[in-house]
């Protein structure tokens, strides 16, 4: 099955840094990457949508300013935190098909970032 | 934004037993998908129903679809300790590449 990567699995960072979480797909190319953001025990909410070549679509409610989204290539789609907060705390989760149509997403293992 | 809502939101069985989650949706869907997440870690996808299915078997999994009702069920069969995990249904819409999560069901399943 399709295989997508995530790196780092764990940061921990001070306020006020950035922090970058890359998203890889393996051995298919992804022309729409997702990303969602989990708090402990709640459901997957998705942040934004990510197309290669072009700009990131965000969810309502999520600040493009700080959550910097770049998809350069067809494997790999990144995630920046600026300034991160110790509200930025949580567990950030990648997904990845290479349809472009909704069905099935390959998830990556995820990324949980801590900011003290 | 969430649109399914799961039930129950916790359930704890014994091995062996059936273990089924109920998940209701607002919108029209093309298709249905269940996930499964173990604590922790990303998500694995179980199975995909189309809006035109009602129903699907994988394994010990089986799901129905009633697209009148907008809602679906997760019937996992003689559960084992290792099904202990949180399922979350997924919908997507014609047109459109997202998806909306429910809110998930945690089993536990003990020895």
């Amino acid at each position: 099955g399709a295989v997508v990567s995530q790196h780092p699995s764990r940061v921990i960072c001070k306020s006020g840094t950035s922090v970058k979480i890359e998203c890889r797909s393996l051995d298919f190319q992804a022309t729409t990457m997702f990303w969602y953001r989990q708090f402990p025990k709640q459901s997957l909410m998705l942040m934004a949508t990510s197309n290669e070549g072009s700009k990131a679509t965000y969810e309502q409610g999520v600040e493009k300013d700080k959550f910097l989204i770049n998809h350069a290539s067809l494997t790999l789609s990144t995630l920046t935190v600026t300034s991160a907060h110790p509200e930025d705390s949580s567990f950030y989760i990648c997904s990845a098909n290479d349809h472009g149509g909704g069905r099935e997403q390959f998830f990556g293992p995820g990324t949980r970032l801590t900011v003290l | 934004s969430q649109q399914g809502e799961e039930d129950p939101q916790a359930l704890s069985i014994q091995e062996g037993e059936n273990a089924t989650m109920n998940c209701s949706y607002k919108t029209s869907i093309n298709n249905l998908q269940w996930y499964r997440q173990n604590s922790g870690r990303g998500l694995v996808h179980l199975i995909l129903i189309r809006s035109n299915e009602r129903e699907k078997h994988s394994g010990r999994l089986r799901v129905t679809l009633d697209t009148s009702k907008k809602s679906s069920s997760l019937l996992i069969t003689a559960s084992r300790a290792a099904d202990t995990a949180s399922y979350f249904c997924a919908t997507d819409r014609y047109g459109y590449s997202t998806l909306t999560f429910g809110k998930g069901t945690m089993l536990l399943v003990s020895p």
